[in-house]
């Protein structure tokens, strides 16, 4: 069985700190993560994914197989990364392929 | 404009109505999931299909039951309703040649049954 967890519900920052979301899953396989952003009023999408190994909008995230970890980073938080941040899973085969399982969230804020 | 709808986006009802959420995606995918989300919480995957006339269930069991005969359409139903159904349900597509497999989300339902 595959599993996210969160160990963060609530993170709070000051404007130009750091911030550091964590992520940790478990999954026999080879798994392919994600990172989903719901800014308020608007709909769930798609941060970044571990295999493009990209940053976007500042903030980077890195696959730890051994640790079974994918944390996000961002050097320096801004206001208007305050959002609610899920993390996610996504099986490579069998009855998991292509669904996708979610961290339980956090809600990041960043104070001005 | 390509682009997933939900209908309706807030629904408050009466326990034993029957209930159809509606979702329509111009996206052109063949993939579709039903998530049920209760509020703060995780995202709970109940339903999915990869293409017209495939339904799975999901992760989470749940009382509805979907239909995709179109494409583009994936409305979930629940026959009766009951307060424990009280939920923010939320649609999504993507596109089955997509290997990441990145999903679209549409604004979601909020349900509340009395």
């Amino acid at each position: 069985a595959q599993r996210v967890t969160q160990p963060e519900k609530l993170l709070s920052v000051f404007k130009g700190a750091p911030v550091e979301l964590k992520c940790n899953y478990s999954y026999s396989g080879s798994p392919e993560l994600f990172w989903y952003v719901q800014y308020s009023r608007q709909r769930l999408q798609l941060l970044l994914r571990h295999i493009s190994r990209e940053s976007i909008k500042g903030f980077t995230a890195d696959l730890n197989k051994g640790e079974t970890s994918f944390h996000l980073k961002k050097p320096f938080a801004q206001e208007e990364d305050s959002a609610m941040y899920y993390c996610a899973l996504r099986g490579a085969g069998g009855t998991s392929y292509g669904k996708l399982t979610f961290g339980q969230g956090t809600i990041l804020t960043v104070h001005p | 404009e390509a682009d997933i709808y939900q209908t309706p986006r807030y629904l408050v009802i009466g326990t034993g109505k029957k209930i159809t959420l509606e979702c329509s995606q111009t996206m052109g995918h063949d993939k579709m999931y039903w998530y049920q989300q209760d509020p703060g919480m995780e995202l709970h995957l109940i339903h999915y299909s990869y293409g017209v006339n495939s339904t799975e269930k999901g992760d989470l069991s749940s009382e509805s039951t979907v239909s995709r005969i179109r494409t583009e359409h994936f409305p979930l139903t629940l026959e009766s309703a009951r307060p424990s159904h009280t939920s923010q349900y939320l649609c999504a597509s993507s596109d089955l040649a997509d290997s990441y497999n990145e999903q679209f989300f549409g604004p979601g339902t909020r349900l509340t049954v009395l």
